[in-house]
């Protein structure tokens, strides 16, 4: 069972344009969604990351758009660039257990290919 | 960098074996979390150590077992392998214990 669905599993842009990747959930119980970067030979980094109580949060090019009553969120990348080519997964999490962990549960990952 | 360092990058071995994978924490961080990624099941969650003790447990296999020492590196030991355990292996930190914040490298496992 896939908690996380992400689309598309893959995605081609030209340079200067929008990228955009689209993420649903079927847990309500999650509560942090954080967005990861990963080159390839290189681990996921965190890009940026949202709480439901908002419903867009921008950093630089990077913006999350949430929409709680419809269970999805998206990561915008404005001006697309070539250094921007990366593989991209979305995350849910929420607090597990009595020590506070939020264990993120990923999504399949987008292969994002920016021509120049 | 992400300060996370996992050894060795590459391990190639055969099936029925056993190995060890290893990590080092960002200087600092006091928790580890082991993850395994692979073409059809993508990144899962297998295990979380905090400052020396197991925290959380996702879908980790009995034939598969880690450990944080006192200097916070932990090992995560993989027996009995498969062929299906082919994958890479990552390993992240954080200092609070909360989300994962910094991932390593990985270690690719071929099983031949």
């Amino acid at each position: 069972q896939q908690q996380v669905k992400q689309s598309p599993q893959s995605l081609i842009v030209q340079k200067g344009g929008i990228s955009i990747i689209n993420c649903a959930y079927e847990n309500t119980a999650f509560d942090y969604f954080p967005w990861y970067q990963q080159f390839p030979g290189k681990g996921p980094a965190l890009l940026i990351a949202i709480r439901p109580d908002v419903s867009e949060k921008k950093e630089g090019r990077f913006t999350i758009s949430f929409n709680k009553s419809a269970k999805q969120f998206s990561l915008h990348i404005m001006d697309s660039q070539p250094g921007d080519s990366a593989t991209y997964f979305c995350a849910a999490s929420n607090r597990k257990g009595t020590g506070g962990s939020y264990i993120p549960t990923f999504g399949r990952g987008t292969s994002l290919i920016v021509h120049p | 960098d992400s300060g996370v360092t996992q050894t060795p990058k590459h391990l190639i071995t055969a099936t029925g074996q056993r190995v060890t994978l290893r990590c080092s924490p960002r200087s600092g961080d006091l928790s580890v979390y082991w993850y395994q990624q692979s073409l059809d099941q993508g990144l899962q969650f297998l295990i979380q150590y905090y400052n020396g003790e197991e925290r959380a447990k996702g879908n980790i296999l009995e034939r598969f077992s880690a450990q944080q020492f006192p200097d916070l590196h932990s090992e995560l030991n993989l027996s009995s392998l498969e062929l299906g355990d082919s994958a890479l292996y990552f390993c992240a930190s954080s200092n609070t214990g909360g989300q994962p914040q910094h991932f390593g490298d990985g270690t690719r496992l071929s099983i031949l």
